[in-house]
Parts: structure tokens; sequence; C-alpha cells
């Protein structure tokens, strides 16, 4: 089955950019959906089809998608950032979601 | 505003059943596919299931499969998670979520505050 790697977790100081990434086979070729997850709450989209931002996510919130690595890239880092970021994508062969395992990021 | 709720969540004995329900409203709920996700205490978010929104497609996660049924009524803008045969490891929140796809999944753009199963004897 198709197999997500991320970093376990990825610390910055504030006002930097943090960078998450997300590796899989070829998963340039798929679309990557990335979820925020703070403590107690549920998750919330933050970038999907690679690199597309929902309506009220600040535009410090970017991804890109190339190869076999994902990346959502957080700009200026914020204290409210600090959060459990996941990626995702369809893997269409076996018709299953996979989620990676989650990064924990860690502002300074 | 787009609303989900999640119920039926407890305590289950190992090989024990239970029905979770999710109840939307804030959109029209037949024009979209729905997902459960779930997540054990500690870990990361798991897939379990997706319906499209006639329910012509219906997905399931390997783990859980032949054990649960996904199903929804969009008279009454229900999702549902019929859980059989359960085991310790289904301990987890499970969260409905709305999903603009169609055929294929898309992205999880609204998520409900989940429903805690716990499966202990």
């Amino acid at each position: 089955s198709y197999v997500l790697t991320q970093p376990p977790s990825v610390s910055v100081a504030p006002g930097k950019t943090a960078r998450i990434t997300c590796g899989g086979n070829n998963i340039g070729s798929k679309s990557v959906h990335w979820y925020q997850q703070k403590p107690g709450q549920a998750p919330v989209l933050v970038i999907y089809y690679d690199s597309d931002r929902p309506s009220g996510i600040p535009e410090r919130f970017s991804g890109s998608n190339s190869g076999n690595t994902a990346t959502l890239t957080i700009s200026r880092v914020e204290a409210g950032d600090e959060a459990d970021y996941y990626c995702q994508v369809w893997d269409s062969s076996s018709d299953l979601w996979v989620f990676g395992g989650g990064t924990k990021l860690t502002v300074l | 505003e787009v609303q989900l709720v999640e119920s039926g969540g407890g305590l289950v004995k190992p090989g024990g059943s239970l029905r979770l329900s999710c109840a939307a409203s804030g959109f029209t709920f037949s024009s979209y596919s729905m997902n459960w996700v779930r997540q054990a205490p500690g870990k990361g978010l798991e897939w379990v299931s997706s319906i499209s929104s006639s329910s012509s497609y219906i997905y399931y996660a390997d783990s859980v499969k032949g054990r649960f049924t996904i199903s929804r009524d969009n008279a009454k803008n229900s999702l549902y998670l019929q859980m059989n045969s359960l085991r310790a490891e289904d301990t987890a929140v499970y969260y409905c979520a709305r999903d603009p796809g169609g055929q294929i999944p898309a992205a999880s753009d609204y998520w409900g505050q989940g429903t805690l199963v716990t499966v202990s004897s």
C-alpha cells in the first residue's frame, strides 16, 4: 500500500519559515492535501490540491508538490501555528485514502 | 454555517457493535461526499471510510473492511457508520468530514468535533 512519510517534528523560531515535508513514491503525480490539528481540536484543512488555500487560511500557508516530495511551507511563523500537521493523498491504485504520520510543529 | 455533529460513541465490549451518526446542517448535504476519519489516543489520523453523495461509491480502509458499514440518508441530512466485531484497536475519536469530491474523494473541508469510541472489557 502507498506510504507517506513525514518528519515527526519540526522546530522553528517565530518569524521564520517552517517547511514540513511529505514523502511518497512519485507523490508529484498525486494531489496532496494538508491539515492542521491543534490539541483537543478537530483537524482543519489548510492546503488542498497541492497548493490551493481554503478561504480563511492565511497566505502565509503555501504548498508545493514535485517528484517524491510534497512540502507545506509556513512563512512568518507565529506561536498560533504550533500544531500537528498531516498530509493526505488518494491512492487510486488501491482506492484508499492515505495520511502521513503527522509532524509536530514547535514554535521556539 | 456548516455544522457536523457526531453522536453514538461510548464504551463497548470487544466483539460488540455500535452505530455512529453525523448530523449535517448549513449546506446541501446531498451534494457532498462524506468521510469518517478516526484518531486513536495520542496517535495520528486514520481514514476509515468514504461515501459519495448518492451512495454510488463507497470505500473502506483495509482495517475495517467487512466489519464497518458506511451509509447516509440524504432526506435526514445524516451520515452513519455501523461498526461490528469491534476490537480494542478500534478505540479512537471518530470524526465525520465533508468532502467536495465525487467518485474520487477530495479533501475534507469541514470536520465535526468527533465522538469517542472505547472498546474495552
